[in-house]
């Protein structure tokens, strides 16, 4: 099992450009999550999906942040425009239900 | 409602001596608590999970945990701790369908 794939690893943009970062869960799982992790903050959950089916949004910032799971094994989380308040590790995390979820290695976004 | 307070930010400890991490937590309803292990620039791991059956739970790299009702508490600990120990931690709380609620974390150094 390859365990949760995230795409990119690193991503560094400048202010105003749009930033998708990718999310594969793992095979099976039936909740995909999205999670925001900064110094400040600490871990945030940002949304969150049930059968590819968003649950609970309230935690999007604003309406910058979108989210897409157009099927079981993919998921999208969409900044546009990015701007260096949203400098921070992107997690996406999947699990058979809500509990025990697996985390993938993250995306470390930066905006300049 | 529920939620989860890591008593220390930072706890510091000598390789080879006892880890105590410290976590108590609120729910409405019985409670499943996790553990959960960040290292470096590194995605979450978890540690272990207690989900209504033994109280004592043991988890992965020699810890474990211990559900205590009475104090709400599930403080992880280990007898002895190692260098590879040093990392972030974070308590997490989840009842029924209700997505994991996670601690501030507490980061855990070892010194040589």
């Amino acid at each position: 099992d390859a365990g949760v794939i995230q795409s990119p690893r690193h991503e560094v943009t400048e202010m105003g450009q749009e930033v998708t970062l990718r999310c594969k869960p793992i095979s099976g799982h039936n909740s995909l999550f999205w999670y925001r992790q900064t110094m400040m903050r600490g871990l945030e959950l940002l949304i969150y999906f049930n059968n590819n089916v968003p649950i609970d949004d309230s935690g999007m910032p604003e309406d910058r942040f979108s989210a897409k799971m157009p099927n079981a094994s993919f998921s999208t989380l969409k900044i546009q425009p990015s701007e260096p308040r949203d400098s921070a590790v992107y997690f996406c995390a999947s699990s058979l239900g809500v509990l025990e979820q697996f985390f993938g290695p993250g995306t470390r976004l930066t905006v300049l | 409602a529920q939620s989860v307070t890591q008593l220390d930010s930072h706890v510091s400890v000598s390789e080879g001596t006892p880890v105590l991490l410290r976590c108590n937590y609120s729910s409405s309803y019985s409670p499943s608590l996790f553990w959960y292990v960040q290292h470096p620039n590194k995605g979450l791991q978890l540690l272990l999970k207690y989900t209504s059956a033994a109280t004592l739970v043991k988890g992965i790299n020699g810890f474990e945990a211990e559900f205590k009702k009475s104090e709400t508490s599930f403080h992880l600990t280990k007898p002895s701790a190692h260098m590879s120990d040093a990392a972030e931690y974070f308590c997490v709380v989840s009842s029924g369908n209700t997505p994991l609620v996670f601690g501030k974390g507490t980061r855990l150094s070892v010194i040589a």
